[in-house]
């Protein structure tokens, strides 16, 4: 199976709230990521988490982490249509801390 | 500071052909990474450098592509000769030191359609 999974595809309501899952494989990573890809543009990183934290939330996003599952959640409030994008989570472990990606999720958000 | 600069945007070439992919990390970065992005794979990473050095080539596909960091400045991704299954977005990242978890800064991407 690949290092980090993600599912492909998630819509919503505008306005509601978004909860994007990722599970990884890697039980020493250390730092985990979410970048978001607007079309036709790079990857901009959103936030990160360090691995001995639980959770992190900054403004409309809020990230939760499961060590012992290795699952890793991005939830967006109140999402708006300027969120729609390509979600990545992603992650580092090892010496060279080289970030491995999973394939991103699809965010929709409709009216 | 213009962020990670890289050329062309897009690029469409014959099969066969050679193509070069050229990056410019952001000034006093060490490390640089090239990812390839498809719709099957997602995005690979195909080379890191570190300090100029490449450090893990193993997500090179083949013998065709090959990658240089001649200078702190500048990086190039060389395919020869390239083939249709080539054809993907084309990333090359670049990060300060300290490495655990300081961002990866991403350029807009190459797109490279080989015909």
């Amino acid at each position: 199976g690949e290092d980090v999974e993600q599912s492909l595809f998630l819509s919503v309501r505008e306005g509601d709230s978004s909860v994007i899952n990722c599970t990884y494989t890697d039980s020493s990573s250390t730092y985990l990521y979410w970048y978001k890809q607007e079309p036709g543009a790079g990857l901009q990183l959103l936030t990160y988490i360090f691995s001995n934290m639980d959770m992190k939330q900054d403004q409309r996003l809020t990230v939760l982490l499961n060590k012992k599952d290795k699952h890793l959640s991005l939830r967006i409030a109140d999402t708006q249509t300027g969120d729609s994008a390509i979600y990545f989570c992603a992650e580092t472990s090892g010496g060279s801390y080289i970030p491995t990606f999973g394939r991103g999720t699809s965010l929709i958000v409709h009216p | 500071d213009a962020g990670v600069i890289q050329s062309p945007r897009h690029e469409v070439t014959e099969m066969g052909q050679e193509v070069t992919l050229r990056c410019k990390p952001i000034s006093g970065h060490n490390s640089l990474f090239w990812y390839r992005q498809t719709m099957m794979r997602g995005l690979e990473l195909l080379i890191y450098f570190n300090n100029n050095v490449p450090i893990d080539d193993s997500g090179m596909p083949e013998d065709r592509f090959s990658a240089k960091m001649p200078n702190a400045s500048f990086s190039t991704l060389k395919i020869q000769p390239s083939e249709p299954r080539d054809s993907a977005v084309y990333f090359c990242a670049s990060r300060a030191a300290g490495g655990r978890g300081t961002e990866a800064f991403f350029g807009q991407g190459t797109r490279l359609t080989v015909v």
